[in-house]
């Protein structure tokens, strides 16, 4: 039973393209997060939400457009692809407000 | 603004002790925590320790916080082959987690 899991795992894609990441936990949290981790491993948070609401919203390019249809999904789209993009996508859950994160395997992005 | 260092890389033998270093800057931050991350996976919480403690221990990890020099260290005693990893520092800060660059812990048998 995996508690956070995404989809797709790897994803290749062409600049300018639009894509999306889905995320689902199973654990009962309030809290779901999107981090990004760079080629250095540098993980920086993008977006935080709380049963469904948007609560942390980083310094990310409006091309990137969280959804949470209800507390257990939390699915990311990219539109206009850019090169810079390429990295690898975490999503997280959490009990509201704590530092114990639960995270996914991670979906691997490359743009080409 | 918050901010969280380590040290890149570190390298040990099997056996000996693994000691990886951080610093951090928000004094208010009432827990740190330790992450772990195997190749290819995400992150795992090894451990946390409360911003009133100076020592937390569980098996072979110990946790050494020095909050007046914002100091934190993760000891690994008898590090074997399955601990190399990365491990991440982390300070919870306003509504979120800020994590370090992460220390590449690499074990040579």
């Amino acid at each position: 039973d995996t508690a956070v899991s995404q989809t797709p795992k790897y994803l290749v894609t062409q600049m300018g393209n639009d894509k999306s990441i889905k995320c689902e936990q199973n654990l009962g949290h309030d809290t779901m997060y999107w981090y990004k981790q760079d080629s250095k491993k540098f993980l920086k948070i993008m977006f935080s939400y709380n049963n469904k609401e948007l609560i942390i919203n980083e310094t990310v390019p409006n091309r990137f457009s969280p959804k949470s249809p209800d507390k257990a999904h939390l699915n990311l789209h990219i539109n206009s692809l850019e090169l810079g993009d390429s990295a690898v996508y975490f999503c997280a859950s959490s009990p509201f407000s704590s530092g114990e994160l639960f995270f996914g395997e991670g979906s691997r992005l490359t743009v080409l | 603004g918050e901010d969280v260092e380590q040290s890149l890389f570190l390298s040990v033998r099997e056996g000996d002790s693994s000691v990886i270093n951080c610093t951090y800057t928000d004094s208010s931050s009432t827990y740190l925590y330790w992450y772990k991350q195997e190749p290819g996976a995400g992150l795992q919480l090894l451990t946390y320790i409360f911003s009133n403690m100076d020592m937390k221990q569980d098996q072979r990890l110990t946790v050494l916080l020095n909050k007046k020099d914002k100091h934190l260290s993760l000891r690994i005693a008898d590090t074997q082959t399955g601990d190399s990893a990365i491990y991440f520092c982390a300070e919870l800060g306003t509504g979120k987690l800020i994590f370090g660059q992460g220390t590449t812990l690499q074990v040579k048998p």
